[in-house]
């Protein structure tokens, strides 16, 4: 079945540390890619996205994400986290006209 | 912009009721709007699909007699969970997009948590 991996459940960093999310997809041909943010008590909001081009993404707040098509994957990263960081981090992908399918959402802490 | 907004956002009620959610979108024309649920530590799973007009297209192993999908204009869609169990307490969470198509953006509510006695 088509599915979408995030592997890392909670990810526990501190202040002015580096983050990475993997992200893996099971589907095959042409997608598109999503990461989603939901901050405490909040909805979801889109981080960034990727459709077709550069496979190096650049979303708000200083997150950006590469597609890498041979490995089926979608990681986000960002260079230097902070407190506000804290949130929980939806991978998504989107075949066609077909809604998004979400990978189990990765937990971040920020301590400082 | 595209502010979609999800009515009531926690409820308790006793076991065998009904319940109502309300998706709407408040400045945008939602053709299509989506129904999701979130189990604890488990990612959003896609329970339905509706378009304005028409009726729900339900995904594997959702009961549509059981979760009642209603989008009769192009700002609102609800979901009514009919004779509540336990087994449904769940967080709900809808999303409102102005077409299917692959440009077109999904934007989420706030969700609604759901808590059956």
């Amino acid at each position: 079945a088509q599915s979408v991996s995030q592997h890392n459940h909670h990810v526990i960093l501190s202040e002015a540390a580096s983050l990475e999310l993997g992200c893996n997809y099971s589907y095959g041909g042409t997608v598109n890619l999503f990461w989603y943010v939901q901050y405490p008590g909040q909805h979801l909001q889109l981080l960034l996205k990727y459709f077709s081009g550069d496979p190096l993404v650049k979303g708000i707040k200083g997150f950006e994400a590469e597609f890498i098509k041979s490995k089926f994957s979608f990681n986000l990263r960002k260079p230097s986290v902070q407190w506000s960081d804290t949130a929980e981090y939806f991978c998504a992908v989107r075949k066609g006209n077909t809604p998004l399918v979400f990978g189990k959402g990765t937990r971040l802490s920020v301590i400082a | 912009g595209a502010v979609v907004s999800q009515h009531p956002s926690r409820v308790i009620c006793k076991s065998g009721t009904s319940v109502k959610i309300e998706c709407r979108s408040l400045d945008f024309q939602a053709t299509t709007m989506f129904w999701y649920r979130q189990f604890p530590k488990k990612s959003l799973m896609l329970m339905a699909t509706s378009n304005e007009g028409s009726k729900a297209t339900y995904e594997q192993g959702v009961e549509k007699d059981k979760f009642l999908i209603n989008h009769a204009s192009l700002t609102l869609s609800t979901l009514t969970v009919t004779s509540a169990h336990p087994e449904d307490s769940s967080f709900y969470i809808c999303s409102a997009s102005q077409g299917a198509g692959r440009g077109q953006p999904q934007h989420f509510g706030d969700g609604t948590r759901l808590s059956i006695l």
